[in-house]
């Protein structure tokens, strides 16, 4: 039973591109939150998507917008990116659908994202 | 609003002695707390949770946590400390039950000499 799976890795950007991260969840989850989790930092709360829809966010910009899909994979995208973007992506899934909360939250390992 | 502030940055122990990462909280609402732990290039993974159950939560590898209302803490311990304890560990709270976000503290780097 795979995980929770992020592609890619790591990433290099330049300032001002647009990035697409992946996440697929856990099997038998339908929901997908993504954190961002700057050097030194614990992770920031961007957003969570359930049944395709973003049903929270967190204090992040529009620049930061994302898509579920209906076999319940996500992206995240980022426009004109800049330096302080560089971070890592984690995605995080879990299940609301069967009544469980984020206490039952599984985390990918995350994309490196360097903006330069 | 909620939070939490963990209190050290960073702890350094000896293999073998006893492990203590402080973590308070901030709530409004009955928290559920929990503690994460990350590996290096790995994903962060739960080590233990509170959800009003009893307020000494025990977890994986050893570890244990005990909620105090009165001193909003939750703080993190273990016995003895191996060298496989060393990683980054996070304290975070969330409004019980809620489909909301997690809140993280800017983690406790824990290094195990021997």
């Amino acid at each position: 039973d795979a995980g929770v799976t992020q592609s890619p890795t790591h990433l290099i950007k330049t300032r001002g591109q647009q990035v697409t991260l992946r996440c697929s969840p856990k099997s038998g989850h339908d929901t997908v939150s993504w954190y961002q989790q700057a050097l030194g930092q614990g992770p920031q709360f961007i957003f969570q998507y359930y049944e395709e829809e973003e049903r929270q966010r967190g204090n992040f910009p529009d620049r930061f917008s994302g898509h579920q899909f209906p076999n319940y994979s996500s992206e995240l995208n980022v426009n004109a990116l800049l330096l302080g973007d560089s971070a890592l992506y984690l995605c995080a899934s879990s299940t609301l659908r069967r009544g469980l909360t984020n206490e039952k939250l599984f985390f990918g390992s995350g994309t490196q994202l360097s903006v330069l | 609003a909620q939070s939490v502030t963990q209190l050290d940055s960073h702890v350094s122990v000896s293999e073998g002695t006893p492990v203590l990462l402080r973590c308070n909280y901030s709530s409004s609402y009955s928290p559920s707390l929990f503690w994460y732990v990350q590996h290096p290039n790995k994903g962060l993974q739960l080590l233990l949770k509170y959800t009003s159950a009893a307020t000494l939560v025990k977890g994986i590898n050893g570890f244990e946590a005990e909620f105090k209302k009165s001193e909003t803490s939750f703080h993190l311990t273990k016995p003895s400390a191996h060298m496989s304890d060393a990683a980054e560990y996070f304290c975070v709270v969330n409004i019980r039950g809620s489909q909301g976000n997690l809140i993280f503290g800017k983690g406790t780097k824990l290094s195990v000499k021997p």
